[in-house]
């Protein structure tokens, strides 16, 4: 079985502060990684993924989640957040094959509030 | 390439009624995923179809079910609804069933 715990419910801070979003996950197998991002009344939208190789990633709009497996977390980080930041970021664990086809485990997602 | 697809993005019903939501994946994507969006439970896993077969379920009761047709695109159908079914509904499509790609959703309300 796997699971996700999302460690914040909400995190505010201001904007061009840097930022970190924790995420510890459980699994008895090979996991691959994911972060999402939601807007509000939109579905969820692929901010960055862990499949293999490298342990940093990097997303397109500035934001990295390092996969480290002797502490189980993905945790996110931006270093300089904007005000359009602001949404509601989960983290996702899915496996290879069995009971794991076609299935995220989600935590419960953590609201990034950006203020000016 | 266009995204994934869902329909109807908002859905009123009364209790007792069922419900058939629609999904269509992007194209060649073969893997259809189906998610129930909650406050209080948060995202929870319905089951995955790929190639026209059901590979994986989640805990849920038998009211809810899904298909999948030669297209690749996804039907989920909940009968006899309940209060609690009141819900965001989001597809997901992917190549493999890794890397997943969500629509935009269909929010039910169950009155």
């Amino acid at each position: 079985a796997q699971s996700v715990t999302q460690l914040d419910s909400q995190v505010p801070v201001f904007e061009e502060a840097p930022v970190e979003l924790r995420c510890n996950y459980s699994s008895s197998v090979s996991v691959y990684l994911f972060w999402y991002v939601q807007y509000p009344n939109q579905g969820l939208q692929l901010l960055l993924k862990y499949l293999s190789g490298s342990t940093l990633v990097e997303s397109i709009n500035g934001f990295e989640a390092e996969f480290n497996k002797s502490q189980t977390s993905f945790h996110l980080r931006k270093p300089s957040v904007h005000i359009s930041d602001t949404a509601e970021y989960f983290c996702a664990v899915g496996g290879a094959g069995g009971t794991s086809y076609g299935k995220l485990t989600f935590g419960q997602g953590t609201i990034l509030t950006v203020h000016p | 390439k266009a995204g994934v697809t869902q329909t109807p993005r908002y859905l009123i019903k009364t209790r007792g009624q069922q419900v058939t939501l629609s999904c269509s994946p992007i194209s060649g994507h073969r893997s259809v995923s189906w998610y129930q969006q909650t406050p209080g439970q948060g995202l929870q896993f319905l089951f995955e179809y790929f190639s026209e077969t059901q590979r994986n379920k989640g805990n849920f009761p038998g009211r809810f079910s899904g298909r999948q047709f030669s297209n690749s695109r996804s039907e989920m159908n909940v009968s006899t609804l309940e209060l609690g079914d009141s819900a965001l509904y989001l597809c997901a499509s992917s190549v493999d069933s890794t890397e997943q790609f969500f629509g935009p959703g269909t929010r039910l309300t169950v009155l």
